[in-house]
């Protein structure tokens, strides 16, 4: 079973520039969740959709930051006009259910953005 | 704001002594808390606790839950040099649509 998927692993932007980061989750999982880590600090919950539906995007930025999740195809991740402070790991993660406690969220690798 | 502290924040031991890693939080109505280990790429997911005092053993890893006292312990025993990792502690509460609180995370290296 092929897990969380992201691409690209890095990615280097020049500020001004847009960045979309993919991210396909486990096979049978329709949960999607965003987290960015800065350096030296945790992992920071971004935002939380279903199929076409954004759930809870509370730990988003409101400008220049977009999220979706298509009937078709991977999660994307948007960040226009990126900045010095974009630079970070952005991790995605799915989960088969949102609401079963049973049910915990599996992490992709990652997409490590450097913007210079 | 929820609030998820992990300490000690880095760790150096030797290769098979036993290591305690903690993890406080407050949260408005708790879920569970989920222990995940990173190493260089994803955090992988280690254990899931929502009850208290029953202990989740994978290997040499354990770890507990104490919801009164509102922290849990990761347990590593005859630690190894494959050990050397973050590990995260993440809080899940009933109303935050599922998302994920996490701590700043503890370093662990283990030397041989």
């Amino acid at each position: 079973n092929a897990g969380v998927m992201q691409n690209p692993r890095h990615l280097v932007r020049r500020r001004g520039q847009e960045a979309r980061l993919r991210c396909s989750p486990m096979k049978g999982h329709s949960h999607v969740y965003w987290y960015r880590q800065l350096p030296e600090e945790g992992l920071k919950f971004m935002v939380y959709l279903q199929k076409e539906n954004i759930i809870d995007e509370s730990g988003m930025p409101k400008e220049r930051f977009s999220a979706e999740f298509p009937k078709e195809g991977p999660s994307i991740l948007r960040i226009q006009q990126v900045v010095r402070g974009d630079s970070a790991a952005y991790f995605c993660a799915s989960s088969l259910s949102g609401t079963t406690t049973r049910e915990t969220q599996y992490f992709g690798p990652g997409t490590r953005l450097l913007v210079l | 704001e929820d609030k998820v502290v992990q300490s000690p924040l880095s760790l150096v031991v030797h290769e098979g002594d036993t290591v305690t890693l903690n993890c406080s939080y407050e949260v408005t109505n708790f879920r569970s808390l989920l222990w995940y280990k990173q190493e260089k790429k994803a955090p992988t997911f280690l254990f899931m606790l929502t009850s208290s005092g029953i202990e989740k053993k994978s290997g040499r890893l354990s770890s507990i839950l104490d919801k009164k006292e509102l922290f849990s312990i990761l347990n590593i025993t005859a630690t190894q040099t494959g050990d050397s990792a973050i590990y995260l502690c993440a809080v899940l509460r009933e109303t935050s649509g599922s998302r994920l609180t996490f701590g700043e995370g503890t370093q662990l290296t283990v030397n041989p």
